[in-house]
């Protein structure tokens, strides 16, 4: 089965600063990439998601890449803010399945 | 539409005692799932149904586990008996084209 990998698990960065987070994937039949944001004691909401005909895509401050060769995807986060702190997670999906595959997430501390 | 709709927020039970968990999806959405989240392992995916029936059940962890959708707009998930190793955040999700979490339910078992 599909296997996907979170990196780091604890980001800490200044307010105004930019923020990665990577992720990697197992199998090459996964086409979907969404991104979930969770703040304490909330469900996980998508943000921002990419499907595999396309390399890159952005949305005011996050954007996300996608390197279908390498399998590997990124969350960019440009002019972090405090509200931006939450732990966000990749997932990945096989194509022709519904079942989303998360890594385990990584802990966004943006200090004022 | 109100998103996908859990109840209770909280529960907190004695060990032996059977615990049900509730979820209403977003309407038009046909798959269902029920995850589990832990520190120790992330989210955990329970158990999936697609218009209403049970498709993969591989990650319910034991036979005490149990989880029914006799509608589209209603999913249990039932807990019989809990242990304290069952305590966690309980999510329900829908998904049409993109995956709906809601709120969860912590579970708390003394």
């Amino acid at each position: 089965g599909e296997n996907v990998e979170q990196h780091p698990s604890t980001l800490s960065v200044q307010e105004g600063d930019s923020a990665v987070i990577k992720c990697t994937y197992s199998d090459s039949a996964s086409n979907y990439f969404p991104w979930y944001k969770q703040e304490l004691g909330k469900g996980p909401q998508l943000i921002i998601d990419i499907r595999s005909n396309v390399g890159e895509k952005k949305d005011q401050r996050i954007a996300v890449t996608l390197n279908k060769t390498a399998k590997h995807f990124s969350l960019h986060i440009t002019e972090t803010q405090p509200e931006d702190s939450a732990v966000y997670f990749c997932a990945a999906i096989r194509g022709g399945s519904y079942i989303p595959t998360f890594g385990r997430g990584t802990s966004l501390i943006v200090h004022p | 539409d109100a998103g996908v709709i859990q109840s209770p927020r909280h529960e907190v039970t004695e060990m032996g005692q059977e615990v049900t968990l509730r979820c209403k999806p977003i309407s038009g959405h046909n798959s269902l799932f029920w995850y589990r989240q832990t520190m120790m392992r992330g989210l955990e995916l329970l158990i999936y149904f697609n218009n209403n029936v049970p498709i993969d059940d591989s990650g319910m962890p034991e036979d005490r586990f149990s989880a029914k959708m006799p509608n589209a707009s209603f999913s249990t998930l039932k807990i019989q008996p809990s242990e304290p190793r069952d305590s966690a955040v309980y999510f329900c999700a829908s998904r049409n084209t993109e995956a709906f979490f809601g709120q969860g339910t912590r579970l708390t078992v003394v």
